[in-house]
Protein backbone atom coordinates (compact mmCIF):
# COMPACT_ATOMS: atom_id res chain seq x y z
CA UNK A 1 0.00 0.00 0.00
CA UNK A 2 1.31 3.54 -0.88
CA UNK A 3 1.66 5.40 2.31
CA UNK A 4 3.63 8.05 3.96
CA UNK A 5 4.86 6.77 7.53
CA UNK A 6 5.05 9.03 10.75
CA UNK A 7 6.63 8.39 14.28
CA UNK A 8 5.63 8.77 16.64
CA UNK A 9 1.82 9.24 16.21
CA UNK A 10 1.48 11.20 19.80
CA UNK A 11 4.43 13.17 21.67
CA UNK A 12 4.66 15.00 24.84
CA UNK A 13 8.24 16.03 25.84
CA UNK A 14 10.25 18.95 27.92
CA UNK A 15 11.57 22.02 26.97
CA UNK A 16 15.03 21.43 25.62
CA UNK A 17 14.99 17.89 24.86
CA UNK A 18 16.11 17.20 21.56
CA UNK A 19 13.94 14.69 19.44
CA UNK A 20 13.17 13.40 15.99
CA UNK A 21 9.83 12.60 14.18
CA UNK A 22 10.53 10.02 11.29
CA UNK A 23 8.80 10.47 8.16
CA UNK A 24 9.28 7.56 5.71
CA UNK A 25 7.27 6.94 2.09
CA UNK A 26 7.09 4.05 -0.07
CA UNK A 27 6.27 5.34 -3.22
CA UNK A 28 9.99 6.37 -4.84
CA UNK A 29 8.72 10.78 -4.65
CA UNK A 30 11.67 13.06 -5.27
CA UNK A 31 9.63 15.72 -3.31
CA UNK A 32 9.13 15.33 0.26
CA UNK A 33 8.04 18.09 2.91
CA UNK A 34 6.80 18.65 6.57
CA UNK A 35 4.25 20.97 7.87
CA UNK A 36 3.24 22.32 11.04
CA UNK A 37 -0.80 22.61 11.63
CA UNK A 38 -1.66 25.07 14.26
CA UNK A 39 -5.72 26.17 14.72
CA UNK A 40 -6.25 29.80 12.45
CA UNK A 41 -2.97 29.50 11.04
CA UNK A 42 -3.86 26.26 8.75
CA UNK A 43 -0.34 24.37 7.34
CA UNK A 44 2.77 25.79 7.13
CA UNK A 45 5.60 24.60 5.68
CA UNK A 46 9.23 24.15 7.74
CA UNK A 47 11.17 22.73 5.15
CA UNK A 48 11.12 20.67 1.92
CA UNK A 49 13.39 18.51 0.18
CA UNK A 50 13.49 18.16 -4.09
CA UNK A 51 16.05 15.09 -3.67
CA UNK A 52 18.65 13.06 -2.18
CA UNK A 53 20.72 15.88 0.02
CA UNK A 54 19.00 18.85 -0.86
CA UNK A 55 16.71 20.63 1.38
CA UNK A 56 15.68 24.07 1.45
CA UNK A 57 13.69 26.17 4.25
CA UNK A 58 9.78 26.65 4.20
CA UNK A 59 8.04 29.71 5.79
CA UNK A 60 8.71 28.67 9.02
CA UNK A 61 12.11 26.54 9.47
CA UNK A 62 13.40 28.39 12.86
CA UNK A 63 13.97 25.53 15.53
CA UNK A 64 14.21 22.97 13.19
CA UNK A 65 16.46 20.82 11.32
CA UNK A 66 16.13 18.17 8.48
CA UNK A 67 18.46 15.41 6.33
CA UNK A 68 17.51 13.57 3.24
CA UNK A 69 20.10 10.76 2.89
CA UNK A 70 18.13 8.76 1.31
CA UNK A 71 14.71 9.22 -0.86
CA UNK A 72 12.54 7.39 1.15
CA UNK A 73 13.46 8.59 4.44
CA UNK A 74 13.12 12.43 6.05
CA UNK A 75 12.98 12.95 9.50
CA UNK A 76 12.73 16.14 11.12
CA UNK A 77 14.72 17.01 13.99
CA UNK A 78 13.82 19.65 16.82
CA UNK A 79 16.95 20.41 18.72
CA UNK A 80 15.85 21.74 21.46
CA UNK A 81 12.03 22.16 21.75
CA UNK A 82 10.15 24.88 23.15
CA UNK A 83 6.52 25.17 23.95
CA UNK A 84 6.03 27.01 21.16
CA UNK A 85 6.46 24.38 18.77
CA UNK A 86 3.59 22.39 20.02
CA UNK A 87 1.30 21.61 17.10
CA UNK A 88 0.33 18.94 14.55
CA UNK A 89 2.78 18.16 12.24
CA UNK A 90 2.84 16.70 8.96
CA UNK A 91 4.99 14.73 6.44
CA UNK A 92 3.92 15.03 2.66
CA UNK A 93 5.59 13.36 -0.33
CA UNK A 94 5.24 13.97 -4.38
CA UNK A 95 6.45 12.03 -7.10
CA UNK A 96 8.08 15.35 -8.56
CA UNK A 97 7.51 18.81 -9.21
CA UNK A 98 4.95 20.85 -9.83
CA UNK A 99 3.84 19.40 -6.70
CA UNK A 100 0.05 18.68 -7.78
CA UNK A 101 -0.37 15.64 -5.62
CA UNK A 102 0.92 15.50 -2.59
CA UNK A 103 1.05 12.30 0.12
CA UNK A 104 0.13 13.20 3.49
CA UNK A 105 1.12 11.17 6.55
CA UNK A 106 -0.90 10.76 9.59
CA UNK A 107 0.42 13.35 11.69
CA UNK A 108 2.63 13.78 14.77
CA UNK A 109 0.61 16.20 17.57
CA UNK A 110 3.71 17.30 19.60
CA UNK A 111 3.47 18.80 22.70
CA UNK A 112 6.32 20.53 24.57
CA UNK A 113 5.84 21.36 28.36
CA UNK B 1 -2.37 40.91 1.80
CA UNK B 2 -1.93 37.29 2.88
CA UNK B 3 -0.58 34.76 -0.21
CA UNK B 4 -4.25 32.70 0.23
CA UNK B 5 -7.43 33.23 1.71
CA UNK B 6 -10.12 30.91 2.71
CA UNK B 7 -13.10 31.40 4.47
CA UNK B 8 -13.17 29.40 7.72
CA UNK B 9 -16.58 28.49 8.68
CA UNK B 10 -17.84 26.36 9.65
CA UNK B 11 -20.20 25.82 6.88
CA UNK B 12 -23.68 23.58 8.14
CA UNK B 13 -25.85 22.12 5.69
CA UNK B 14 -28.87 19.61 5.28
CA UNK B 15 -27.98 16.42 3.44
CA UNK B 16 -28.46 17.07 -0.70
CA UNK B 17 -27.79 20.96 -0.68
CA UNK B 18 -25.28 22.18 -3.02
CA UNK B 19 -22.21 23.41 -1.00
CA UNK B 20 -19.95 25.90 -2.60
CA UNK B 21 -16.15 26.52 -1.17
CA UNK B 22 -14.15 29.10 -2.19
CA UNK B 23 -10.63 30.73 -1.98
CA UNK B 24 -8.90 34.17 -3.47
CA UNK B 25 -5.33 34.77 -3.84
CA UNK B 26 -2.47 37.52 -4.49
CA UNK B 27 0.37 35.70 -6.14
CA UNK B 28 0.24 35.31 -9.82
CA UNK B 29 2.65 32.57 -10.37
CA UNK B 30 -0.10 30.65 -8.87
CA UNK B 31 -0.39 27.72 -11.77
CA UNK B 32 -1.56 24.65 -9.63
CA UNK B 33 -4.70 25.06 -7.87
CA UNK B 34 -5.75 21.73 -5.54
CA UNK B 35 -8.63 20.91 -2.98
CA UNK B 36 -7.75 18.30 -0.13
CA UNK B 37 -10.12 17.35 2.27
CA UNK B 38 -8.72 16.41 6.32
CA UNK B 39 -10.81 14.34 7.91
CA UNK B 40 -11.02 15.09 12.08
CA UNK B 41 -7.61 13.36 13.37
CA UNK B 42 -6.34 12.58 10.25
CA UNK B 43 -3.97 13.83 7.34
CA UNK B 44 -4.90 15.98 4.37
CA UNK B 45 -6.07 13.60 0.99
CA UNK B 46 -6.36 15.51 -2.46
CA UNK B 47 -9.48 15.74 -3.97
CA UNK B 48 -8.28 16.92 -7.13
CA UNK B 49 -6.17 19.51 -8.94
CA UNK B 50 -7.20 22.00 -11.85
CA UNK B 51 -4.09 23.53 -13.82
CA UNK B 52 -4.83 27.52 -14.87
CA UNK B 53 -7.54 28.51 -15.22
CA UNK B 54 -10.98 26.47 -16.35
CA UNK B 55 -13.10 23.95 -14.96
CA UNK B 56 -12.80 20.25 -13.82
CA UNK B 57 -15.23 17.42 -12.47
CA UNK B 58 -14.96 14.16 -11.00
CA UNK B 59 -18.22 12.48 -9.74
CA UNK B 60 -20.01 15.13 -7.29
CA UNK B 61 -17.05 17.60 -6.83
CA UNK B 62 -16.66 20.10 -9.74
CA UNK B 63 -13.36 22.55 -9.26
CA UNK B 64 -13.44 25.88 -11.09
CA UNK B 65 -10.37 28.67 -11.44
CA UNK B 66 -10.39 32.38 -12.46
CA UNK B 67 -7.03 33.55 -13.05
CA UNK B 68 -7.84 36.81 -13.76
CA UNK B 69 -10.13 37.54 -10.79
CA UNK B 70 -7.76 35.33 -8.93
CA UNK B 71 -10.78 33.01 -7.19
CA UNK B 72 -11.16 29.36 -7.33
CA UNK B 73 -14.16 27.25 -5.94
CA UNK B 74 -15.10 23.68 -4.86
CA UNK B 75 -18.35 22.65 -5.67
CA UNK B 76 -19.88 19.66 -3.84
CA UNK B 77 -23.41 18.18 -5.35
CA UNK B 78 -25.66 16.13 -3.34
CA UNK B 79 -23.71 16.21 -0.30
CA UNK B 80 -23.72 13.71 2.55
CA UNK B 81 -22.97 13.72 5.69
CA UNK B 82 -19.59 11.89 4.80
CA UNK B 83 -18.37 15.03 2.98
CA UNK B 84 -17.81 16.35 6.47
CA UNK B 85 -14.46 17.47 6.93
CA UNK B 86 -12.21 20.69 6.88
CA UNK B 87 -11.46 21.23 3.08
CA UNK B 88 -8.48 23.13 2.42
CA UNK B 89 -7.14 24.92 -1.45
CA UNK B 90 -3.73 24.91 -2.17
CA UNK B 91 -1.81 26.41 -4.67
CA UNK B 92 1.73 26.17 -6.34
CA UNK B 93 3.84 27.56 -8.95
CA UNK B 94 7.03 29.64 -8.99
CA UNK B 95 10.33 28.19 -9.07
CA UNK B 96 9.99 25.32 -5.94
CA UNK B 97 6.50 25.00 -6.71
CA UNK B 98 5.54 25.09 -3.01
CA UNK B 99 2.87 24.30 -1.50
CA UNK B 100 0.84 27.42 0.34
CA UNK B 101 -2.44 26.43 1.65
CA UNK B 102 -5.89 28.10 2.81
CA UNK B 103 -6.51 27.60 6.15
CA UNK B 104 -9.83 25.43 5.72
CA UNK B 105 -13.41 25.68 6.18
CA UNK B 106 -14.58 23.28 7.92
CA UNK B 107 -17.76 21.43 6.57
CA UNK B 108 -20.86 19.56 8.49
CA UNK B 109 -23.82 18.06 6.27
CA UNK B 110 -26.31 17.20 8.60
CA UNK B 111 -28.38 13.64 7.81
Amino acid sequence: EAQVTQNPRYLITVTGKKLTVTCSQNMNHEYMSWYRQDPGLGLRQIYYSMNVEVTDKGDVPEGYKVSRKEKRNFPLILESPSPNQTSLYFCASSLRLPNTEAFFGQGTRLTVV
Amino acid sequence: QKEVEQDPGPLSVPEGAIVSLNCTYSNSAFQYFMWYRQYSRKGPELLMYTYSSGNKEDGRFTAQVDKSSKYISLFIRDSQPSDSATYLCAMSGGSNYKLTFGKGTLLTVNP
